[in-house]
């Protein structure tokens, strides 16, 4: 069975704070996501990643950077978290095109 | 980069009806196209998918369909019940690159 864990579900940031959100998965695959999802705005792409060291940005990467040193870690940094920020994160990944997508269970983050 | 639009954002259904959410995609190059349902509080998971040399897929109660020349799909539940009331949100592909419709809030009322 396919596991992505995220390993924060929940956290409060302050302003300015830097921010890691890491994303593992246990099934060597290629291709990793990180998508953002606000109500009536679906799931939107932040950054992709499709091999080791390798990163794409999506449609809103402002503001956001990634990291993949390892490919079972893809891990998400907001270097100076923002109000505006405030969502769930979800992390996702995949063996390739036009296989299942996984989902990781979210990180609920709110900054103040 | 591809750009997926999905409708309606929300419906509402008597249970045993019939369901309906159309999704449209721009990039003509996109090749998979899978739908996720999300309950309240849990991650999105696949519940059915179709590639673009097939025209129509089915499982059961749901049923996907495929018009590459308009790029439009569409996802169709049949004999509705309670437990599918969730978020159904639809997708496109282009190599490695995925991207999600806003999603549909689906409630059946009972």
């Amino acid at each position: 069975d396919v596991k992505v864990t995220q390993s924060s579900r929940y956290l409060v940031k302050r302003t300015g704070e830097k921010v890691f959100l890491e994303c593992v998965q246990d099934m060597d695959h290629e291709n990793m996501f990180w998508y953002r999802q606000d109500p009536g705005l679906g799931l939107r792409l932040i950054y992709f990643s499709y091999d080791v060291k390798m990163k794409e940005k999506g449609d809103i990467p402002e503001g956001y950077s990634v990291s993949r040193e390892k490919k079972e870690r893809f891990s998400l940094i907001l270097e100076s978290a923002s109000t505006n920020q405030t969502s769930m994160y979800l992390c996702a990944s995949t063996t390739g095109s036009g296989n299942t997508i996984y989902f990781g269970e979210g990180s609920w983050l709110t900054v103040v | 980069g591809e750009n997926v639009e999905q409708h309606p954002s929300t419906l509402s259904v008597q249970e045993g009806d019939s369901a309906v959410i159309k999704c449209t995609y721009s990039d003509s190059a996109s090749n998979y196209f899978p739908w996720y349902k999300q309950e309240l509080g849990k991650r999105p998971q696949l519940i059915i998918d179709i590639r673009s040399n097939v025209g129509e897929k089915k499982d059961q109660r749901i049923a996907v369909t495929l018009n590459k020349t308009a790029k439009h799909f569409s996802l169709h539940i049949t004999e509705t019940q309670p437990e599918d009331s969730a978020v159904y949100f639809c997708a496109a592909q282009n190599n490695n690159d995925m991207r999600f419709g806003a999603g549909t809030r689906l409630t059946v009322k009972p």
